[in-house]
Parts: C-alpha cells; structure tokens; sequence
C-alpha cells in the first residue's frame, strides 16, 4: 500500500531554473495539498485542490503553479527556482466528508543554490 | 484568520517522566484540532484529533488530548515518556475547507535516560 508518493526526494537546483515536484497518491482521494516546511516556522500551505480540475492558492503560493488533471496526481512546479524556495516540501491527501486524517508522503528536500 | 500557537520548541523529558506539550488556538469559528508527529527524515503522522464531541480525545502510542474551549487550548500529553518519543510534534487546526491545515511552529521533543 503506498499511499502518498513524493518523487525526488532530494533535488539542487541553480538559482532559476525550473523542475517539477511529483506527487502521487492511490487512496483515491480528492483532497491534495502542498506545503513548505522551514526551520521554525512549522508547515504553511503551498497550493490545495478539492478535486481534479480544481485548485487554489495556500498561505504562501508565489512562484509555485499546481494543475489536477487527475485525482491521483498533483504536481508542484517550481517556475524560476529562489534560494528563498530552500525548503523540505510534502504533498498530503485526504478523503472529503468528515473531516479526516491527512496523509503526507515522504518529503522532497528541495535547495536552490 | 485561524491560528495555532505552540509554546516551547524545545521540550526534554526524562524517560519514564510525564509529557506535556502545549498548543493554543485561535479561531473564529469552533476548530477541527490535530496533533502529528515528525521523526526524522520522515513525513508526517497522525496522533489524534479533536471534531466533536469528547473532549478528551486518546490517540496511538499512548499520547492523549484535551480540548479546552475555555482556555482555548489543546494539550498533548503522555504519562509516561519512552525513547522512542522523541521526535517534532505539530499542533494542527482546520475548518474544514479542503482539510487545509494550519500547523502550529512544532515542538521537538527530547527524551533522556
């Protein structure tokens, strides 16, 4: 069962370039969501998406554009990669409904150099 | 806006002793609470939460939660702490859009022979 799936796990990148974080999931959930997390500053809400077709934007969505095509995928891109955009990030799922546990995946740990 | 408030980023206990982390919410509505743990290099797992009804809530490994709505808090606590404890630990709040989660700023916890 594998749940939450986050492809890299660790990526450099130079200062603007572009890359894709991938993430997967084969619960068959309509809730995914994207975060950052930072030393000290806990996890804060990239982008988020209640179905496939649907997205918005999270507390901290600039320099990140997410699609849904399906409900399985959901994938972050990084446009013009900062060094401000150094950050561990997890993408989660969940069922609709009552409100219901997240699931994370592993974490991509992302530098920008 | 909803918020939560976790006081102490760093707690150490002895093994054996009582664990207490602290977390405070800030909402305008009546929140949805959870707290999750982080072991390292990993993503995030889900201890407990907090919708309706019973205030004290039991979640795994023992860990157990109270809502207060007086206090407007929601303490995690474990009686008796183990090695395999240590770990950062989030405190968490939605209103259930999307199960977008708001994360508090996490509390590592260090445990000691």
């Amino acid at each position: 069962n594998a749940g939450v799936t986050q492809t890299p796990k660790f990526q450099v990148l130079k200062t603007g370039q572009s890359m894709t974080l991938q993430c997967a999931q084969d619960m068959n959930h309509e809730y995914m969501s994207w975060y950052r997390q930072d030393p000290g500053m806990g996890l804060r809400l990239i982008h988020y998406s209640v179905g496939a077709g649907i997205t918005d934007q999270g507390e901290v969505p600039n320099g990140y554009n997410v699609s849904r095509s399906t409900t399985e995928d959901f994938p972050l891109r990084l446009l013009s990669a900062a060094p401000s955009q150094t950050s561990v990030y997890f993408c989660a799922s969940s069922s609709t409904g009552m409100i219901t546990e997240a699931f994370f995946g592993q974490g991509t740990r992302l530098t920008v150099v | 806006a909803q918020s939560v408030t976790q006081l102490g980023s760093h707690v150490s206990v002895s093994e054996g002793a009582l664990v207490l982390l602290r977390c405070n919410y800030s909402s305008s509505v009546p929140p949805y609470l959870f707290w999750y743990v982080q072991y390292p290099n990993q993503g995030l797992q889900l201890l407990l939460k907090y919708t309706t009804g019973a205030t004290l809530v039991k979640g795994i490994n023992g860990f157990e939660a109270e809502f207060k709505k007086s206090e407007t808090s929601f303490h995690l606590t474990k009686p008796s702490a183990h090695m395999s404890d240590a770990a950062e630990y989030f405190c968490a709040v939605t209103r259930g859009e999307g199960n977008k989660l708001t994360f508090g700023t996490g509390t590592q916890l260090k445990v000691e022979l």
